[in-house]
C-alpha cells in the first residue's frame, strides 16, 4: 500500500533561520511527487510538483528535492508569513490521478 | 476564473439526517474529487471522477454517495449523518495526472 510519512509534525523557526521539512514515501512506480502550503482555516494550496530523482524546483525561498525514497522542503531565511502547514502527496503510476496524503508538518516562524 | 468553488463554508447536522455539499469548478478540468481531512491524518480520496458520467470510489467512500452530470459540477451526497462524518471536506478539480486544485472547504459538524 502507498505511504507517505511527514517529520516533523511541528516545527518551530526563528526568522531567518533556514530548515529543512522530509517527506518520505513507499509508492509502487512513482508518478509525480507534490507540495502543497495549507493555511488555516482554507483549502491546500499548490507548490511544486517532483517528477524524478534528482530534480529540484526553487519558489522564492522554497525548494523542493527528491530522491527515489524521499523528498525534502528547504526553506531558507523564513519570514512568519512562511508559518503554514505543508503537505506532500505522492501519485503512482498505476493510477494517473489519484493522491495520497502525509499528515503534514506545522510551521511557525517567529519574528 | 472563480477555480474551484465550495457550499455551504459551515454546517450542522443531527445524526441521521441527509444534505449535499455542492463543489464546482470553471476550469474545464475532467477529474474532481472529494476529500475529508481529520486533525493529525492526511487528506483522504473519499470519492473521485474522470468525466462526466463516471465516478469511482476512494479510500473512505461509506456513507457517501457522488454523480458527475456535468464537468462543472460535482455534489457529494451524505445519505444519513453520523458523528464519524465531522470533518472538513475539500473538493479539488485538475487536469489528469496533474496538480489538484482546492477549494476553501466546509467544515461539517454531526451531533
Amino acid at each position: 500500500e502507498d505511504q507517505v510519512t511527514q517529520s516533523p509534525e511541528a516545527l518551530r523557526l526563528q526568522e531567518g533561520e533556514s530548515s529543512s521539512l522530509n517527506c518520505s514515501y513507499t509508492v509502487s512506480g512513482l508518478r509525480g511527487l507534490f507540495w502543497y502550503r495549507q493555511d488555516p482555516g482554507k483549502g491546500p494550496e499548490f507548490l511544486f510538483t517532483l517528477y524524478s530523482a534528482g530534480e529540484e524546483k526553487e519558489k522564492e525561498r522554497l525548494k523542493a528535492t527528491l530522491t527515489k525514497k524521499e523528498s525534502f522542503l528547504h526553506i531558507t531565511a523564513p519570514k512568519p508569513e512562511d508559518s503554514a502547514t505543508y503537505l506532500c502527496a505522492v501519485q503512482a503510476n498505476y493510477n494517473n490521478n489519484d493522491m495520497r496524503f502525509g499528515a503534514g508538518t506545522r510551521l511557525t516562524v517567529k519574528p | 476564473n472563480a477555480g474551484v468553488t465550495q457550499t455551504p463554508k459551515f454546517q450542522v447536522l443531527k445524526t441521521g439526517q441527509s444534505m449535499t455539499l455542492q463543489c464546482a469548478q470553471d476550469m474545464n478540468h475532467e477529474y474532481m474529487s472529494w476529500y475529508r481531512q481529520d486533525p493529525g491524518m492526511g487528506l483522504r480520496l473519499i470519492h473521485y471522477s474522470v468525466g462526466a458520467g463516471i465516478t469511482d470510489q476512494g479510500e473512505v467512500p461509506n456513507g457517501y454517495n457522488v454523480s458527475r452530470s456535468t464537468t462543472e459540477d460535482f455534489p457529494l451526497r451524505l445519505l444519513s449523518a453520523a458523528p464519524s462524518q465531522t470533518s472538513v471536506y475539500f473538493c479539488a478539480s485538475s487536469p489528469i495526472g496533474r496538480e489538484q486544485y482546492f477549494g476553501p472547504g466546509t467544515r461539517l459538524t454531526v451531533t
